[in-house]
Formats: structure tokens, sequence, C-alpha cells
């Protein structure tokens, strides 16, 4: 089975300032999708990043950016130039074969003024 | 909207009842999930569709749960019984053709008293 772990339950961040959400996950699958979501407050879940677990590069979408580390089973999410609306729950995800997703418990993100 | 859309978005009902929700999903979009969310946890795969088939069942579906696709557009999740322990989010999602990022709805929030 596989399983998602995110180990920071709260984070926090300054306005401007640059925070690393851990992910980490245990499969003996080759091929599979990463991806991290985030739900703002009271708002639908949202895809901010995803990675191929085939594509040696990692990926990135303007200020969101991932460390993946294949071997390790790591995939962290870096946000930089924190902004006031990336408050919200992130959570990582695990997919393979197109089907079901496996998400982490998530964590919360709180961006300070 | 031309996004996922579910209904109702806020359900009370007491122990012993029979609930059913609708998704509607984007349109085209021809595979279609459940997940169920509860509080301070990431969301949890239920099923998923792949038109009219359902492809993919959890064990966390329990006999009480059934879930259609009659007609490979909108789902209906429906729990017969309903016991306290099901009070959660239920959130469906949609993708296309081979694609594996999935769009979620709003979610419909089920409290059982």
């Amino acid at each position: 089975a596989q399983t998602v772990t995110q180990s920071q339950p709260e984070m926090s961040v300054q306005e401007a300032e640059t925070v690393t959400l851990s992910c980490t996950y245990d499969t003996s699958e080759n091929n599979y999708y990463l991806f991290w979501y985030k739900q703002p407050p009271s708002r639908q879940m949202i895809l901010v990043i995803r990675q191929e677990a085939y594509k040696q590069q990692n990926a990135t979408e303007n200020r969101f950016s991932v460390n993946f580390q294949k071997a390790a089973k790591s995939f962290s999410l870096k946000i930089s130039d924190s902004q006031l609306g990336d408050t919200a729950m992130y959570f990582c995800a695990f997919m393979k074969h197109n089907n079901d997703m496996r998400f982490g418990a998530g964590t919360r993100l709180t961006v300070k003024p | 909207d031309t996004g996922v859309s579910q209904d109702p978005r806020h359900k009370i009902t007491k122990r012993g009842q029979n609930v059913t929700f609708r998704c509607d999903p984007i349109s085209e979009h021809n595979r279609l999930y459940w997940y169920r969310q509860t509080l301070g946890q990431g969301p949890e795969f239920l099923t998923y569709f792949q038109n009219e088939a359902q492809l993919e069942k959890s064990r966390l579906l329990s006999d009480r749960f059934s879930a259609e696709r009659p007609k490979g557009s909108f789902s209906t999740l429906e729990i017969q019984r309903t016991e306290q322990g099901d009070s959660a989010m239920y959130l469906c999602a949609s993708s296309f053709g081979t694609g594996v990022e999935q769009y979620f709805g709003p979610g419909t929030r089920l409290t059982v008293t």
C-alpha cells in the first residue's frame, strides 16, 4: 500500500519569505505521479504542482517548485515570495495508474503580514 | 461556472436516515472520483468511474455506500442507514481522458446527529 506522510501539521511564514513543506511517501512502484494540492479555508482543492516520477527535472510553477528525491522518496514544496493568499492547507498526494489518489494529512500554512 | 459542482453543499441528517449526494463533473470529463475527508485529515479515496463503469472501490466503501454514474455524466453517492462516523466532507473530482490532473468540487459536508 502507498502511504504519504507530511510531518509538519502547521507552519507559518512571513509575507515575501520562502517556506518549504515536507512530504515523504512509501511505494514499491517505479512509475507514479506526485502532487501538491492547496485547500484554502472553505474553498475547494486546487492543484499547485505535479511531478512525474520518470522525470528527473524538478517541476516549477511560478513561485512554486518541488525538490523530488526519488531514491529517498521525498517530495518537498518550496513557496517563494510568500503571499497572504497562499494561506491554506497543503496536501501532498501520490497516484499510480491514473486511479485513486492517496493524500497526506496536510500542512496548515499561515502567511503572516 | 464550468467547474465541478456538488449538491447539496451541506446536509444534516439523523442517524439511520438515508442521504444522497450529487456530483456534476466538468463537461466531457470521462473520469469521476469520490473522496471522503474528515476533519484534520487529507481526502481518502472511495471510488472512481470511467464513463458509466465503476472501475475501483476502496475498502472504505462499506455495503451502506453505493455510487452510480448511469449515463456517464453526473454521479450520485448514497449512504444508507447513516451513522455518526459518516460525518465528513464528501468530495468529488473529475479528469479528462488519460490526464492525471483531477479537478475537485467544493464538497458536500455531511453531519449525522
